[in-house]
């Protein structure tokens, strides 16, 4: 199966500024999909992404807010934007591995901590 | 649209004690499911999947789950809970549609009581 390397692992960062979060996979993958996971909270879909087109956003979850770039079958960025207090979560990427929906990796994930 | 129904925020059993955790999923077709567990502070762990193959579908750590397509259900169960069992689990169901969406459950939180 794939393997994830996301980056960076933890950050604190200042309230009104972005963040970009890197995920780069051992190989090629067309699926990708960033994850949020709030304190004490499942993971919520935020966006599926693919490689050559725009990014697939779930209710709630705007481009303006969380940008995500695709550039190759290997490698995605998701951005957080003008961040507040509220977006303290853990970040994950994702790829789909099996045929189908059959298999998912997950990156080790970033936690953010906003002040 | 894809749901994942997680009864039960926390459950708390004794060491020793069967563990029942239960998911329900809504979908017009049966799609893939998923058990994860997530131990504090750490990262996602699989604990078992179903891909239309058995309908009993064995794990790691002694988990099984059984798909139910009458009663759109995928239990989680452990006939014996130990100590180190303590943690979030996760069910998730993946979309049988072009999307493959994984959509995960709320959670349960496992307590386990010596």
């Amino acid at each position: 199966s794939a393997v994830i390397s996301q980056k960076p692992s933890r950050d604190i960062c200042q309230r009104g500024t972005s963040l970009t979060i890197q995920c780069q996979v051992d190989s090629q993958v067309t699926m990708m999909f960033w994850y949020r996971q709030q304190p004490g909270q499942s993971l919520t879909l935020i966006a599926t992404a693919n490689q050559g087109s725009e990014a697939t956003y779930e209710s709630g979850f705007v481009i303006d807010k969380f940008p995500i770039s695709r550039p190759n079958l290997t490698f995605s960025t998701l951005t957080v934007s003008n961040m507040s207090p509220e977006d303290s979560s853990i970040y994950l990427c994702s790829v789909q591995t099996g045929i189908g929906g059959s298999g998912y990796t997950f990156g080790s994930g970033t936690r953010l901590t906003v002040v | 649209a894809q749901s994942v129904t997680q009864l039960g925020s926390h459950v708390s059993v004794s060491e020793g004690a069967l563990v029942l955790l239960r998911c329900n999923y809504s979908s017009s077709v049966p799609p893939y499911l998923f058990w994860y567990v997530q131990y504090p502070n750490q990262g996602l762990q699989l604990l078992l999947k179903y891909t239309s193959a058995a309908t009993l579908v064995k794990g790691i750590n002694g988990f099984e789950a059984e798909f139910k397509k009458s009663e759109t259900s995928f239990h989680l169960t452990k006939p014996s809970a130990h100590m180190s069992d303590a943690a979030e689990y996760f069910c998730a169901s993946a979309g049988m549609d072009s999307s493959y969406k994984l959509i995960f459950g709320s959670g349960t939180r496992l307590l386990v009581r010596p």
